[in-house]
């Protein structure tokens, strides 16, 4: 079973590039979300999907992009990358909206910016 | 505001010992709560969850947690570590309808040693 997968996972940037972060989830589930993970801050919330064609902020968006292209897709935009955007980065799918489901995770893609 | 702590940023326990993380949220409405384990360059697994129902919950791999509204608490408890419990141990929480989004503590590092 494959899950939440996500590419690349690794990944070196100059500062001032582009790059997309992808997740597909084979679980047909309607909420994805996507974290990032720094030393002592646990994982934050970037943004969130509760069902194809939507999208919403979550508690630390400024600096990204996200796209959910269908229901198995959910991308995450860098449009400038910038230092403080080092980081893992993972992606979560959910069976509903509601939060009483567990989120299931990929195993995370790790970006540094240099 | 809504909050996750987790007390000690590093556990160091023996082989054959209790093993205890403390998590304390801060909300004024119902939570539902989830414990994650985070193995080095993976990502994060459900190790238990509570939505609604009996208080103490147990989960994979011998852990086990308990809900206590008038501590604010749910702390992760298992009786006997084994060496393979190593890894890092995330509390988060979410509520009824929020789209799923989990506020996380910052983390626990469990280390066991022989």
């Amino acid at each position: 079973n494959a899950g939440v997968t996500q590419t690349p996972k690794f990944q070196v940037l100059k500062t001032g590039q582009s790059m997309t972060l992808q997740c597909a989830q084979d679980m047909n589930h309607n909420s994805m979300y996507w974290y990032r993970q720094d030393p002592g801050m646990g994982l934050r919330l970037i943004y969130y999907s509760a069902s194809e064609g939507t999208t919403d902020k979550g508690e630390v968006p400024n600096g990204y992009n996200v796209s959910r292209l269908n229901k198995r897709e959910f991308s995450l935009r860098l449009e400038s990358a910038a230092p403080s955007q080092t980081s893992v980065y993972f992606c979560a799918s959910s069976e509903d909206r509601l939060g009483n489901q567990p989120q299931h995770f990929g195993d995370g893609t790790r970006l540094s910016i240099l | 505001a809504q909050s996750v702590t987790q007390l000690g940023s590093h556990v160091s326990v023996s082989e054959g010992a209790l093993v205890l993380l403390r998590c304390n949220y801060s909300s004024s409405v119902p939570p539902y709560l989830f414990w994650y384990v985070q193995y080095p360059n993976q990502g994060l697994q459900l190790l238990l969850k509570y939505t609604t129902g009996a208080t103490l919950v147990k989960g994979i791999n011998g852990f086990e947690a308990e809900f206590k509204k008038s501590e604010t608490s749910f702390h992760l408890t298992k009786p006997s570590a084994h060496m393979s419990d190593a890894a890092e141990y995330f509390c988060a929480v979410t509520f009824y309808n929020q789209g799923g989004k989990l506020i996380f503590g910052q983390g626990t590092e469990l280390s066991v040693k022989p």
